[in-house]
């Protein structure tokens, strides 16, 4: 079952404007993630949010966590055409805290960024 | 450091063979999962381990068979394949550190296309 719903599906912007990913889950939650996939290859960790904490930021990234609304949304500011790929969120909601490597994902945005 | 190391990069199957799809790691991590990624499904969690000899079903078991006789190595084995199981398949692992409120990233290899005919 999918736990995490993204919106939009797919993004097209153009180089330094901002991007906005929205992710949406059902469960409560230890803690939710955002991963990167260039085409053909495997997901890259780009920032994890716990469930205690509302907004993070990384260098051009930032992640707010509404757990009223169940909700995270991932800002990526002043876009790059090599930003352009696939972002997840993923959640990992393991009973009793302990993680074992289990992620629910969400189906994904695609972002194109134009030169 | 390799990090996350996957064998074969592609194949193909006929219906009803049988392979193992081969995950190493040189990180020394506890947990190591398997995920298989299709059109507009995200990943779903095939099996995971938590530490040699111990394995678990994910959301997805049916059909694959996984082991884990050493920390670095978490094989899958797909019995009997089937059409259905034409996907992308992603070894991920993580560390043992971090778990309680929060826990540390998954690594990812870089993925294992499979086409079954």
């Amino acid at each position: 079952s999918q736990q995490g719903e993204e919106d939009p599906q797919a993004l097209s912007i153009q180089e330094g404007e901002n991007a906005t990913m929205n992710c949406s889950y059902k469960t409560s939650i230890n803690n939710l993630q955002w991963y990167r996939q260039n085409s053909g290859r495997g997901l890259v960790h780009l920032i994890l949010i716990r469930s205690n904490e509302r907004e993070k930021h990384s260098g051009r990234l930032r992640v707010t966590l509404d757990t009223s609304k169940k909700s995270s949304s991932l800002l990526i500011t002043a876009s790059r055409a090599a930003d352009t790929a696939s972002y997840f969120c993923a959640t990992d909601a393991t009973a009793g805290g302990t993680s074992y490597g289990k992620l629910t994902f969400g189906q994904g945005t695609i972002l194109t960024v134009h030169p | 450091n390799a990090g996350v190391t996957q064998t074969p990069k592609f194949q193909v199957l006929k219906t009803g063979q049988s392979m193992t799809l081969q995950c190493a790691q040189d990180m020394n991590h506890e947990y190591m999962s398997w995920y298989r990624q299709d059109p507009g499904m995200g990943l779903r969690l095939i099996h995971y381990s938590v530490g040699a000899g111990i394995t678990d079903q994910g959301e997805v078991p049916n059909g694959y068979n996984v082991s884990r006789s050493t920390t670095e190595d978490f094989p899958l084995r797909l019995l009997s394949a089937a059409p259905s199981q034409t996907s992308v398949y992603f070894c991920a692992s993580s560390s043992r550190t971090g778990t309680g409120r929060g826990n540390s990233p998954l690594h990812f290899g870089n993925g294992t296309r499979l086409t079954v005919t």
